[in-house]
């Protein structure tokens, strides 16, 4: 089975200038989620997709940043302006269907590695 | 919301030497994770115990649900070790929902 997957793992960019990570999410997990750390500091929530359905976007710096989750398979985040305290790792995670204790392991994928120049 | 705190900090060891990490959450939990960002950036799953103990090969992981705290144990350190360790949790009664990481802890393996 495979696991979740990001692409790209690196992407250099110019301040002002726009970057889509994307995410899949191991097959049939209903939830994705997105992470990041910046900074060297703590690893910190974004969002968490159900489906194509966003849950909770509580974690979400700004409005120079949009997550989409077309079809609720693989997700994007796009990033517009890109700015210099966007720098980190940012990383996605899946879980399946939730309601029973032996599923709410998430399951991270190795991260897109973001700097911005 | 739920409080992971981690110690220590910051861990220097000389290959071979064995090293205990602490994790305690302030709140009853039903999603504990450890995980290892290694120097590429990475983020490695390692354990996920709510509960109990586990072992893969050299690491080996308890979690003391009751008295809010988890241990993660590295025997026979190696330098591939080295990076830094986290521990996320996920109160109860939040299932599918986000994990709360905590600060990590750098460890260092000298050869």
């Amino acid at each position: 089975e495979a696991g979740v997957t990001q692409f790209p793992s690196h992407s250099v960019i110019e301040k002002g200038q726009t970057v889509t990570l994307r995410c899949d999410p191991i097959s049939g997990h209903d939830n994705l989620y997105w992470y990041r750390r910046v900074m060297g500091k703590e690893i910190k929530f974004l969002l968490h997709f159900v489906k194509e359905s966003k849950q909770d976007e509580s974690g979400m710096p700004n409005n120079r940043f949009l997550a989409e989750r077309t079809g609720g398979t693989y997700s994007t985040l796009k990033v517009q302006p890109a700015e210099l305290e966007d720098s980190g790792v940012y990383f996605c995670a899946s879980s399946p269907v939730g309601g029973m204790s032996s599923y709410n392991e998430q399951f991270f994928g190795p991260g897109t590695r973001l700097t911005v120049l | 919301g739920i409080q992971v705190e981690q110690s220590p900090p910051d861990l220097i060891l000389q290959e071979g030497a064995n090293s205990t990490l602490r994790c305690n959450f302030s709140d009853s939990v039903n999603n504990l994770q450890w995980f290892h960002q290694n120097p590429w950036g990475q983020l490695i799953n390692l354990f996920y115990i709510p509960s109990g103990t586990k072992q893969n090969g050299r690491l080996s992981a308890t979690t003391v649900a009751t008295e809010r705290y988890s241990l993660l144990y590295i025997s026979s350190s190696q330098t591939t070790d080295s990076g830094v360790y986290f521990c996320a949790a996920q109160r109860t009664y939040s299932s599918a929902s986000k994990i709360i990481f905590g600060s990590g802890t750098r460890l260092s393996i000298r050869p």
